[in-house]
């Protein structure tokens, strides 16, 4: 069972407003992932790190996310400017490392932003 | 890009039937996990495999260890609390995961 943690489960905002979402990753699991699941069920790559570092990161996270994962910190992954089109769950994965490794899943954040 | 193609995209079931998925990928990937999504939105990791096949007690999956390109997942005798929606997700030359559209399977009493 995947000890990702990620709070809150469920988030409501209005439109224009900030919407900040956190994660723990497992013990030990430098690489985090974010990925966005819309309501037809499609799932988006945001952004991941290794450590406090960005390894790669979408267009879109660049310009409307603000995403870090600080040392001994929970990672977050917060909206500027909330759209309603940023309607999702929002789901953290943490693992071992980069690449043939199993990535484990938190339970997730919903946003609905009104 | 990169693609991966899951089917069926849904499936009805009665207790006791057996059923399979697939998944097939446009390019080589380098590992494969199947997750099951409940109502909630918590998704279960169900396997990982990175070449050949693993079994958990009904489930069983294989993953082409020759080409690399599709990747099955097999239910014996389904059962109520096996329904939800599973996905397939591929690992790509990016370390990203490419996932499935998903399979909604609904079990029947």
């Amino acid at each position: 069972n995947s000890k990702v943690i990620q709070t809150p489960r469920y988030l409501v905002k209005g439109q224009g407003q900030k919407a900040k979402m956190r994660c723990i990753p497992e013990k030990g699991h430098p690489v985090v992932f974010w990925y966005q699941q819309n309501k037809n069920n499609e799932f988006k790559f945001l952004i991941n790190f290794q450590n406090q570092e960005v390894l790669q990161q979408i267009d879109m996270t660049e310009k409307r996310f603000s995403a870090e994962c600080p040392s001994n910190s929970p990672c977050s992954l917060e909206i500027q400017s909330s759209e309603a089109g940023d309607s999702a769950l929002y789901l953290c994965a943490s693992s071992p490392g980069q690449g043939n490794t199993e990535v484990f899943f938190g339970k997730g954040t919903r946003l609905t932003v009104v | 890009g990169d693609q991966v193609e899951q089917s069926p995209s849904a499936l009805s079931l009665h207790e006791g039937t057996d059923s399979a998925l697939r998944c097939n990928f446009t390019t080589t990937m380098r590992s494969v996990q199947w997750f099951r999504q409940n109502s909630r939105g918590s998704l279960i990791s169900l396997f990982y495999l990175a070449s050949g096949t693993k079994e958990n007690g009904r489930l069983k999956s294989a993953f082409d260890s020759k080409e690399r390109r599709y990747s099955t997942l097999h239910i014996r005798d389904a059962q109520l609390e096996d329904s939800g929606t599973y996905f397939c997700a591929a690992e790509g030359s990016n370390y990203q995961l490419i996932w499935g559209s998903g399979t909604k399977l609904i079990i029947k009493p």
